[in-house]
């Protein structure tokens, strides 16, 4: 079975830095990625996703990742963090026409004013 | 597009009573829809799998007889948490596919049993 490890439980950024968040998962094939973002008692936002095709990939918010089958990562990354992005970030992996998907254990990110 | 809502989004409530949870996708048809529970500061812990017209699929060390799925059509499923307890309190979230690999969350039911 796949699986999903986000290395950082805790990150603090300045308004304005840049930010990346690691991602790295296990899974024999290539894989489909996904990053979600969770705001305090709220659900779970779709960032972007991998499927296939160009390894770098757009999402909204500003946020992008790019998937290395070579380091089998998929890290998130923002050129400039802004304080609404303060909140919990979750890397997962799922399987091509499977409904089977593993999250990661989160990385909580912080914005210093 | 691809919006699932939750409702209610906090119940409080007895410990021995049945509380039910509605999983809506508002905006698609929903061939799959899945069950998650989370703790605090932790990742989600998916509980069960559900497939419309048919039984869900539960995961290991998940009660069905606790935890029961229902999912009814292509835009509802519940969760009806039978005789509550407080160590049942928790955040359960759900989400739904439409067959495209991805899965797009509600926003989550805050439960705690007193």
């Amino acid at each position: 079975a796949q699986s999903v490890t986000q290395p950082d439980i805790h990150i603090t950024v300045s308004e304005g830095a840049s930010l990346e968040l690691r991602c790295n998962y296990s899974y024999g094939a290539t894989p489909y990625l996904f990053w979600y973002v969770q705001s305090p008692g709220q659900g779970l936002q779709l960032l972007l996703k991998y499927f296939s095709g160009d390894t770098l990939v757009q999402g909204i918010k500003g946020f992008e990742a790019e998937f290395k089958r070579s380091q089998s990562s998929f890290n998130l990354r923002k050129p400039s963090v802004h304080w609404s992005d303060a909140a919990e970030y979750f890397c997962a992996v799922g399987v091509p026409n499977n409904n089977d998907m593993r999250f990661g254990a989160g990385t909580r990110l912080t914005v210093k004013p | 597009g691809a919006v699932v809502s939750q409702h209610p989004s906090r119940v409080i409530c007895k410990s021995g009573t049945s509380v039910k949870i509605e999983c809506r996708s508002l905006d698609f048809q929903a061939t799959t829809m899945f069950w998650y529970r989370q703790f605090p500061k932790q990742s989600l812990m998916l509980m069960a799998t559900s497939n419309e017209g048919s039984k869900a699929t539960y995961e290991q060390g998940v009660e069905k007889d606790k935890f029961l799925i229902n999912h009814a059509s292509l835009t509802l499923s519940t969760l009806t948490v039978t005789s509550a307890h407080p160590e049942d309190s928790s955040f359960y979230i759900c989400s739904a596919n439409s067959g495209t690999d991805t899965q797009y969350f509600g926003p989550g039911t805050r439960l705690t049993v007193l």
